[in-house]
């Protein structure tokens, strides 16, 4: 069983700032998936960055980008330069290989971008 | 727009009713997903169908049922509506089993 903790419930940056939102994960699986997704006020559900989990390389996606410390089973994201446009829920999730490939999400994070 | 198409976008119905929601994948993708998001649940895995084969069941209700049909797109029963089951319903798709998933717009299903 894979479990995903988000422990920040609510983050506030001001525009062109950075921010690290944090995630942490627990799986007993070898070979795994680790995601972030956005989900603004339309509540659609974006792909935001994706980390395999045998890749040491950490993602990047223009202004976001990863730490991934396997070995802690952490997984953050940072967004660099922030905009308006970033407001959102942030949702990490892990999936994995097999037949199997749900995505089990955490509870997410409110990210407010301030003037 | 991720590609994968759901209707009805809002649905609001009564207790004790049957609905049917309706998803389309991304062209090519074989595996369809669907999730529940709810206030006090969050978002959950309800089943995976891959290529018209049911392939994995997470937290869904025996009142719900799934299926995929031959054009690959799939649809997400709801019967025996409670006030419990408002909630946003999400399809996913992806090309395969460890592909990413991408996400349609979610239908609202509200029961009054």
């Amino acid at each position: 069983a894979q479990t995903v903790t988000q422990s920040q419930p609510e983050m506030s940056v001001q525009e062109a700032e950075t921010v690290t939102l944090s995630c942490t994960y627990d799986t007993s699986e070898s070979d795994y998936y680790l995601f972030w997704y956005k989900q603004p006020p339309s509540r659609q559900m974006i792909l935001v960055i994706r980390q395999e989990a045998y890749k040491q390389q950490n993602a990047t996606e223009n202004r976001f980008s990863v730490n991934f410390q396997k070995a802690a089973k952490s997984f953050s994201l940072k967004i660099s330069d922030s905009q308006l446009g970033d407001a959102a829920m942030y949702f990490c999730a892990s999936g994995y290989t097999g037949t199997a490939s749900k995505l089990t999400f955490g509870t997410g994070t409110r990210l407010q971008v301030t003037l | 727009d991720s590609g994968v198409t759901q209707t009805p976008k809002h649905l609001i119905t009564a207790t004790g009713q049957r609905v049917t929601l309706r998803c389309s994948p991304r062209s090519g993708d074989l595996s369809v997903y669907w999730y529940q998001q709810s206030l006090d649940q969050g978002l959950q895995f309800l089943i995976q169908y891959y290529n018209g084969e049911e392939r994995a069941k997470g937290n869904i209700l025996e009142r719900f049922s799934a299926q995929q049909f031959p054009d690959l797109h799939s649809e997400l029963n709801l019967s025996s509506l409670e006030l419990g089951d408002s909630a946003l319903y999400f399809c996913a798709s992806s090309g395969t089993v460890t592909d990413t998933q991408y996400f349609g717009p979610g239908t609202r299903l509200t029961v009054l």
